[in-house]
């Protein structure tokens, strides 16, 4: 089974402070992508990356940045975090030509 | 601006009955449309796919794709009190990429 794991269910934390979000998956996919999901607003995607150490901005990639520096891990940072990012953050990952994404079980960040 | 577009809900059905849900999509261009599950507090779950006109069966689900008029459903016969959860549309423009609904939530109720 395909597994893409982040390192956090819970997360809190304080305004202003940088935050990591790691996800790593163990099949191999060439593309991993971050998405944020608000009641109402479905997901939206934040970044995504086909390759390692290339990314691409998605539709709401202020406030945001990533990394993946190795193909299995992909890393959402948030520079200095506010309020308005409080949110559950879902990662997955998918293979080239395939558009069938498996997600990781999400986080939960609240930032006060 | 590619967009999809659902119901929020919720939708309520009898047990036994048939689950309808819809989904539109504002670009003509895209490829193929993806249902997703996701019960609450879990992460969404691939359903179903379809990226040709017409209906594709799978068990009780049956995902039905009409480009011409721009919507995609899905219909689950004989839902079940285990099928209550939001459901998820989402639209592949190309590029391994895939663009969400907002979700419909459905109610199964015994």
């Amino acid at each position: 089974d395909v597994k893409v794991t982040q390192s956090s269910r819970y997360l809190v934390k304080r305004t202003g402070e940088k935050v990591f979000l790691e996800c790593v998956q163990d099949m191999d996919h060439e593309n991993m992508f971050w998405y944020r999901q608000d009641p109402g607003l479905g997901l939206r995607l934040i970044y995504f990356s086909y390759d390692v150490k290339m990314k691409e901005k998605g539709d709401i990639p202020e406030g945001y940045s990533v990394s993946r520096e190795k193909k299995e891990r992909f890393s959402l940072i948030l520079e200095s975090a506010s309020t308005n990012q409080t949110s559950m953050y879902l990662c997955a990952s998918s293979p080239t030509g395939d558009t069938e994404a498996f997600f990781g079980q999400g986080t939960r960040l609240t930032v006060v | 601006q590619k967009e999809v577009e659902q119901n929020s809900g919720p939708l309520s059905v009898p047990e036994g009955a048939i689950a309808s849900l819809n989904c539109t999509y504002s670009d003509r261009g895209s490829q193929s449309f993806f249902w997703y599950r996701q019960y609450s507090g879990k992460s969404p779950e691939l359903i179903m796919f379809i990226y040709s006109n017409g209906d594709k069966e799978d068990g009780r689900f049956t995902a039905q794709l009409n480009k011409a008029s721009q919507y995609v459903s899905l219909l689950i016969r004989d839902s079940q009190p285990s099928d209550s959860a939001t459901y998820l549309c989402a639209a592949d423009w190309g590029g391994n990429m895939l663009t969400f609904g907002g979700g419909t939530r459905l109610m199964v109720k015994p």
